[in-house]
């Protein structure tokens, strides 16, 4: 699975749009990126994913570039609830020995995203 | 419909002990995984259930054995805990989306586990 960069860190103001980049310069074409969150210590929590277009479901949105090897994970209008941990993971689908497929994934560190009043 | 649920969801254990974590889910998932995430790290795969009567090693399975129970249960055995195994433990399940050739994952709660 294709490696992802993000920034360790951000701030947003409540009510701001929060953008969260991510990088993935070596995904492949059958990799889709994936988001999830984890509220301090929560299980984590999916919140969307795709393959090349842009996306959006009712908690954000996300922007995938023409080349793939970039994304932006957007909350549109961050709420002092949207501060957690943002994970970009990138992956295929994985199959088992007798070639069952599943769908593991690998966590990085992550950003800390703190949303202010 | 509960989701993924997990027990217990605190647990001391003094070096050597055993001790099995417990997994559920309602949502008729094939597969079912095994992560553990220690403090300021991301969550690390231990085990996964791809599919019933199926198991396969993560990538820290040492120390660690698994049972699919069935469909619906899958657990996780420590057989003589370490230190090194403190650790939350998170148990979650997925299927694989009808629309799209990919999966969204449902975590439990997690068990917050300390060995002595």
């Amino acid at each position: 699975d294709a490696k992802t960069t993000q920034p360790t860190s951000m701030d947003c103001a409540e009510g701001r749009a929060a953008n969260l980049p991510c990088n993935h310069s070596t995904i492949s074409g059958n990799e889709y990126v994936y988001w999830y969150r984890q509220i301090h210590s929560q299980g984590p929590q999916y919140i969307i994913h795709g393959l090349k277009n842009n996306e959006t479901n009712e908690m954000a949105s996300l922007i995938i570039t023409e080349d793939r090897k970039s994304s932006t994970l957007i909350l549109p209008h961050a709420t002092l609830r949207d501060t957690a941990v943002y994970y970009c993971i990138v992956r295929s689908l994985d199959y088992n020995a007798g070639g069952t497929s599943y769908g593991k994934l690998t966590f990085g560190q992550g950003t800390i995203l703190t949303v202010h009043p | 419909n509960a989701g993924v649920t997990q027990t217990p969801k605190f647990q001391v254990l003094k070096t050597g002990q055993s001790m099995t974590l417990q997994c559920a889910q309602d949502m008729n998932h094939n597969s079912m995984y095994w992560y553990r995430q220690d403090p300021g790290m991301g969550l690390r795969l231990i085990y996964y259930s791809a599919s019933e009567g199926t198991t396969d090693k993560g990538e820290v399975p040492n120390g660690y054995n698994v049972s699919r129970l069935n469909k619906r249960e899958f657990s996780l055995r420590l057989e003589s805990a370490a230190p090194s195994q403190t650790s939350v433990y998170f148990c979650a399940s997925s299927e694989r989306l009808a629309r799209s050739l990919s999966y969204e994952q449902y975590f439990g709660p997690g068990t917050r586990l300390t060995v002595t």
